[in-house]
C-alpha cells in the first residue's frame, strides 16, 4: 500500500519570504501522481499544485513550485513570496493510475500547518 | 456549475443514533469516494465508486454503507453511529479518465456524536 509522510506538523514564514514545505512517499509502482492541496479554515480543500510522475519537468504555479525527485520519492512544495492568504494547512496526497484496485484513490500525508506572520 | 454538493454541513447526533449524509455531482463523474478527517489529521478514504450499482471498500470502511444508484447520487450511511465517527466527511468525485486532474471535493460535512 501507499504511503505518504510530512514530517513537518507546523511551519512558520515570514510574509514575503520562502518557505519549504516536505513530503515524502512510498511506492512501487512507476506511474502516478501528486498534488498539494490546501485547506483553509473554511475546510475546502483546494488544488495547489500537480505534478504527473512520467514527467522530469517540476512543475510551477505561479509562487508555487515543487522539487520532484522520483528516485528518492520525494515530492516539496516551496511557496515564495509568501503572502498571509496562503496560511493554510497543506497536504500531500499521492494517486494511482486508473485500473487494478486503486480505481485512482488519494491517499494522503497528515498534513502541515503553515502559519504566515505580517 | 454546483460541482460536489454535501448535505448537511453540520449535524449532531447521540451515540446509536443513524444518518445518511448526502453527496451530489452534476460533472457526470463516473468516480465518487467518502473520505473523514480527523482533528488535525489528513484525509483517509472510507469507501469510493466507480460507476453507478459499483462500490468497494477504502480504508476505514467499518460503521458505514454506501449505495450508488444513480451516477450523480452517493450517499454514505451511519448505522449506529459512535463516538469515534466524530469527524469531518468529504465528497469528492473525478473522471476515471483523467487522474491528472484534482478530485472535485464538496465543502465537507462536520459530524459529532455525543
Amino acid at each position: 500500500a501507499q504511503t505518504v509522510t510530512q514530517s513537518q506538523p507546523e511551519m512558520s514564514v515570514q510574509e514575503a519570504e520562502t518557505v519549504t514545505l516536505s513530503c515524502t512517499y512510498d511506492t512501487s509502482e512507476s506511474d502516478y501522481y501528486l498534488f498539494w492541496y490546501k485547506q483553509p479554515p473554511s475546510r475546502q480543500m483546494i488544488l495547489v499544485i500537480r505534478q504527473e510522475a512520467y514527467k522530469q519537468q517540476n512543475a510551477t504555479e505561479n509562487r508555487f513550485s515543487v522539487n520532484f525527485q522520483k528516485a528518492a520519492k520525494s515530492f516539496s512544495l516551496k511557496i515564495s513570496d509568501s503572502q498571509l492568504g496562503d496560511a493554510a494547512m497543506y497536504f500531500c496526497a499521492y494517486r494511482t493510475p486508473a485500473g487494478g484496485t486503486s480505481y485512482g484513490k488519494l491517499t494522503f500525508g497528515q498534513g502541515t500547518i503553515l502559519t504566515v506572520h505580517p | 456549475n454546483a460541482g460536489v454538493t454535501q448535505t448537511p454541513k453540520f449535524r449532531i447526533l447521540k451515540i446509536g443514533q443513524s444518518m445518511t449524509l448526502q453527496c451530489t455531482q452534476d460533472m457526470n463523474h463516473n468516480y465518487m469516494y467518502w473520505y473523514r478527517q480527523d482533528p488535525g489529521m489528513g484525509l483517509k478514504l472510507i469507501y469510493y465508486s466507480v460507476g453507478a450499482g459499483i462500490t468497494d471498500k477504502g480504508e476505514v470502511p467499518n460503521g458505514y454503507n454506501v449505495s450508488r444508484s444513480t451516477t450523480e447520487d452517493f450517499p454514505l450511511r451511519l448505522e449506529l453511529a459512535a463516538p469515534s465517527q466524530t469527524s469531518v466527511y468529504f465528497c469528492a468525485s473525478s473522471y476515471w479518465t483523467a487522474l491528472n486532474q484534482p478530485q472535485h471535493f464538496g465543502d465537507g460535512t462536520r459530524l459529532s456524536i455525543l
